[in-house]
């Protein structure tokens, strides 16, 4: 059964430090991995989709890498600013032996607030 | 092309009562993936449909939750004589196919907050 864990569960910076988010999955037989967004009584935004076999993906200030074999992902976020506090989730796209369908396991986030 | 829709997005309900939470799906998207969200805790996946099928269930409480996805209209998950553990964001996703690739993705609803008091 897939378990993703994030590390660490909070973190606070001040503005304009860059930072690293760190997502660990325990089956490496993934499709793809998401980073998610998710502001407080809100839904999910997704930020980036790494594909199996991808490395990395970039969007903005924003770079995640996936290394399959070691089961790690990280997202990495630059020049950090106020409004990027929220709680980032990582998710794991992978069959589920249970049942025989597909499934997107989560971590349970970190809560990040950058402090201006 | 309208995202995923959910509503309500905030439900109240005393214990014993009937929750209803509905999900229409992003428009082509014939697949939809119900998730719970318990405070300080992740999404847990509960139920996989599609039109007029449970495909997966293996996340769904055994007692007391439902799901369904008609051939018409939005998907229902419905959570009967609900108690305080209940309270939960409820998310909903819809995807165009079943995904067995490694671009899939699905795409998330804004939740809906059920409460019971």
């Amino acid at each position: 059964k897939q378990e993703v864990t994030q590390i660490p569960a909070a973190l606070s910076v001040p503005e304009g430090e860059n930072l690293v988010l760190n997502c660990s999955f325990t089956d490496s037989a993934i499709y793809n991995l998401q980073w998610f967004r998710q502001d407080p009584g809100k839904g999910l935004t997704s930020l980036l989709l790494i594909q199996s076999s991808q490395r990395e993906q970039t969007s903005g200030r924003l770079n995640a890498s996936l290394d399959k074999s070691s089961g790690r992902s990280t997202l990495y976020i630059a020049a950090s600013q106020p409004g990027d506090s929220a709680t980032y989730l990582c998710a794991a796209f992978a069959r589920y032996s249970g049942a025989g369908s597909y499934q997107l396991t989560f971590g349970k986030g970190t809560k990040l607030s950058v402090i201006p | 092309n309208a995202g995923v829709m959910q509503n309500p997005r905030h439900l109240v309900r005393r214990r014993g009562q009937e929750a209803r939470l509905r999900c229409s799906p992003m428009k082509g998207h014939s697949h939809v993936y119900w998730y719970r969200q318990l405070p300080e805790e992740g999404l847990k996946f509960m139920v996989y449909l599609q039109k007029e099928n449970i495909i997966d269930e293996s996340g769904m409480p055994k007692e007391r939750f439902s799901a369904e996805f008609p051939k018409e209209g939005p998907s229902i998950l419905r959570i009967q004589q609900v108690v305080r553990g209940d309270s939960a964001a409820y998310f909903c996703a819809s995807s165009p196919n079943g995904g067995r690739t490694s671009s899939y993705e699905q795409y998330f609803g804004p939740g809906t907050r059920l409460t019971v008091t």
